[in-house]
């Protein structure tokens, strides 16, 4: 079973740039596509943007102009970038896998099957 | 913005209970592309349910989703201690791409 590890400065001032990673392990960046979520404190979840194994990204509008996610298919990890942060963007951070092709069912699918631990990530001056 | 109300907002019960939870999107969603999700505290959510009514690996029998369109529910029969956690729907499609319910607490 494919697992995910995450890592990154939890604790940043305003205006700062948000830098986590997530390591695959026991499988392939390769045929996924690769996601970024968080949650603030005692609320839902917010999708922030994905990243494909052929290089495509999509984030969410919200956020599209400080986000910036990339893949490195060489040692198995994928990033997340999210300039300018406020106390606003407080909020525990996951990394997750998407899967888009069910082989037992032979139809499409769009939905979150393995997820990174969290990091919890704070902003203070 | 395609949005996912879900309810009721709290539910209790008691072991052996079945809990009957209940998401409504604001626009018609494929079915294919709605799931389900289990959160403990403290833990990342927990894939149960995808294409509205497939079981993820591992997930137990007792876990089943259903519906089209607008109306989607995920019963959870026979209620047990471990089920305690917070259910989350999913959607895929409109912009942003993914949305996700506010969630449903089973206590």
């Amino acid at each position: 079973q494919v697992l995910l590890h995450q890592e990154g400065a939890g604790l940043l001032k305003p205006s700062e740039t948000l830098s986590l990673t997530c390591t695959v392990a026991r499988g392939s960046l390769n045929g996924y596509y690769w996601s970024w979520i968080r949650q603030a404190p005692g609320k839902g979840l917010e999708w922030i943007g994905e990243a494909s194994y052929t290089g495509s990204t999509n984030y969410n509008p919200s956020l599209k102009s400080r986000v910036s996610m990339s893949l490195d298919t060489s040692n198995n990890h994928f990033s997340l970038r999210l300039s300018s942060v406020t106390a606003a963007d407080a909020a525990v951070y996951f990394c997750a896998r998407m899967t888009y092709y069910d082989i037992v069912t032979g139809t499409h699918r769009r939905d979150f099957d393995s997820w990174g631990q969290g990091t919890l990530v704070a902003v203070s001056s | 913005e395609i949005v996912l109300t879900q309810s009721p907002g709290t539910l209790s019960f008691s072991p052996g209970d079945r809990a009957t939870l209940s998401c409504r999107a604001s626009q018609r969603v494929s079915s294919n592309f709605l799931a389900w999700y289990q959160q403990k505290p403290g833990q990342a959510p927990r894939l149960l349910i995808y294409g509205a009514s497939y079981r993820a690996t591992g997930i137990p029998d007792r876990f089943s989703g259903s519906g089209s369109g607008t109306d989607f529910t995920l019963t959870i029969s026979r209620l047990e201690p471990e089920d305690v956690a917070v259910y989350f729907c999913q959607q895929y499609g409109g912009s942003p791409r993914y949305t996700f319910g506010q969630g449903t607490k089973v206590e």
